[in-house]
């Protein structure tokens, strides 16, 4: 958890932009990850980005990361109410065969009609 | 489905007795990964396991807490003499090596009473 630092909550309006922050502090980190948890279920890949991009767009879902200051953020367009959920950000460095995947507390989306 | 699978889904048991889950990940998956979910909490690292070896333990995993994977394939998490701390969400994942990216299963949702 410590790896990982997200704000704990957000609240948009249905339509509108929501951008989820994320810190992490293992500059080695080769992809990093987000990950959606709706209530009472499992984790799902959601998008990710390799470490030598600045940014990915996908359908609604645009990712950009600044390397330098190790930060990584989620931007949704037109935030619908089937976004509500907990978002994971998820840096993996390369993998040495002993690391596991260590996930911060995550931000809870909630998105208002 | 060919998704990573956990069951039973929810178990609710009276403290002190033991309690084993089992998972079954995606068929290619070598690697195999148990986490444990409070409430409003990200999923905290137990174990992993590489085929049939276990490779990584937290010390989150108490002595009243097994993983096996006997033939490289399901796995099963047994927790003897459950405490009321105990109670929460435990979720598997698998991946391949050199894919870093996880799949989760739905969990098991452990409730001691």
């Amino acid at each position: 958890g410590e790896d990982v630092e997200q704000s704990l909550f957000l609240s948009v309006r249905e339509g509108d932009s929501s951008v989820i922050n994320c810190t992490y502090t293992d500059s080695s980190s080769t992809y990093l990850y987000w990950y959606k948890q709706e209530p009472g279920a499992g984790l799902q890949l959601l998008t990710y980005i390799f470490s030598n991009m600045d940014m990915k767009q996908d359908q609604r879902l645009t990712v950009l990361l600044n390397k330098k200051d190790k930060h990584l953020s989620l931007r949704i367009a037109d935030t619908q109410t089937g976004d509500s959920a907990i978002y994971f950000c998820l840096p993996k460095v390369p993998d040495t065969g002993r690391r596991a995947l260590t996930f911060g507390s995550g931000t809870r989306l909630q998105v208002q009609p | 489905d060919t998704g990573v699978s956990q069951d039973p889904r929810h178990k609710i048991t009276k403290r002190g007795q033991n309690v084993t889950f089992r998972c079954d990940p995606i068929s290619e998956h070598n690697r195999l990964y148990w986490y444990r979910q409070t409430l409003g909490q990200g999923p905290e690292f137990l174990t992993y396991f590489q085929n049939e070896a276990q490779l990584e333990k937290s010390r989150l995993l108490s002595d009243r807490f097994s993983a096996e994977r006997p033939k490289g394939s399901f796995s099963t998490l047994e927790i003897q003499r459950t405490e009321q701390g105990d109670s929460a969400m435990y979720l598997c994942a698998s991946s391949l090596p050199g894919k870093a990216e996880a799949f989760f299963g739905q969990g098991t949702r452990l409730t001691v009473v």
